[in-house]
């Protein structure tokens, strides 16, 4: 199984809203990442969990907040966003962190803030 | 300073075409390690390749093909016979140790039109 899931597909939230987008891998992999990717853009990082635990956070606003409830599972908890949030936010995950691992994407959420 | 410049914004064929997308990379570090991606318009960012500063054998892979060569920092990606099925955005990548972990940076990414 080389897949990586994401839910919902599609989201549209208000900028009171608080909602979550999931994420899971189930091919054994120690390191999931979050990407933010707008329009003809490529993604830009976001988090980086290695073995569960949070090792980079890309200076991210705090109205984004990750979490990684065990191996598989990735989740980001959107709260207050603002109509600029409205982007394609992409899950990966590798084998390790190190630089050899490649990353395997997700199909991504596109999230729309009004 | 690190950096992934792929010239070419958008690149369009007609079915059967060969097209090379060009891919030059900045870093000091001797290691390193470069990808390439394709992202459908569906949105999921599809592995291509892994190669690593020390290994500058071309490779091959059915239609595609890579050429790096560590003189001119580039990393090209070559597709032949294009197919409809092709058309995508392609990104070059660089992983780039950050804090202890790697990281990718991208480039800005080629957008690839095959029309039938």
């Amino acid at each position: 199984d080389t897949e990586v899931t994401q839910t919902p597909k599609h989201l549209v939230m208000g900028m009171t809203n608080k909602k979550s987008l999931k994420c899971e891998q189930h091919m054994g992999h120690r390191a999931m990442y979050w990407y933010k990717q707008k329009a003809k853009k490529p993604p830009e990082l976001m988090f980086v969990y290695s073995y569960e635990k949070l090792s980079i956070n890309e200076s991210v606003p705090s109205r984004f907040s990750p979490e990684c409830p065990n191996s598989s599972l990735l989740n980001l908890h959107l709260h207050a966003l603002q109509p600029e949030d409205s982007a394609l936010y992409l899950c990966a995950s590798s084998p390790g962190y190190r630089g050899w691992d490649e990353q395997y994407f997700g199909p991504g959420t596109r999230l729309t803030v009004t | 300073a690190q950096k992934v410049t792929q010239a070419q914004t958008e690149i369009s064929v007609v079915e059967k075409e060969d097209v090379t997308l060009d891919c030059v990379y900045e870093t000091r570090d001797t290691t390193y390690y470069l990808f390439w991606y394709k992202q459908p318009p569906s949105g999921e960012l599809v592995f291509l390749i892994r190669r690593n500063s020390f290994d500058e054998q071309n490779e091959i892979s059915g239609r595609y093909s890579w050429n790096f060569q560590k003189s001119t920092s580039s990393f090209n990606f070559t597709i032949t016979a294009s197919q409809v099925v092709d058309s995508a955005v392609y990104f070059c990548a660089l992983s780039l140790m950050n804090s202890g972990y790697s990281t990718l940076t991208f480039g800005k990414g080629t957008m690839l039109l095959v029309s039938p």
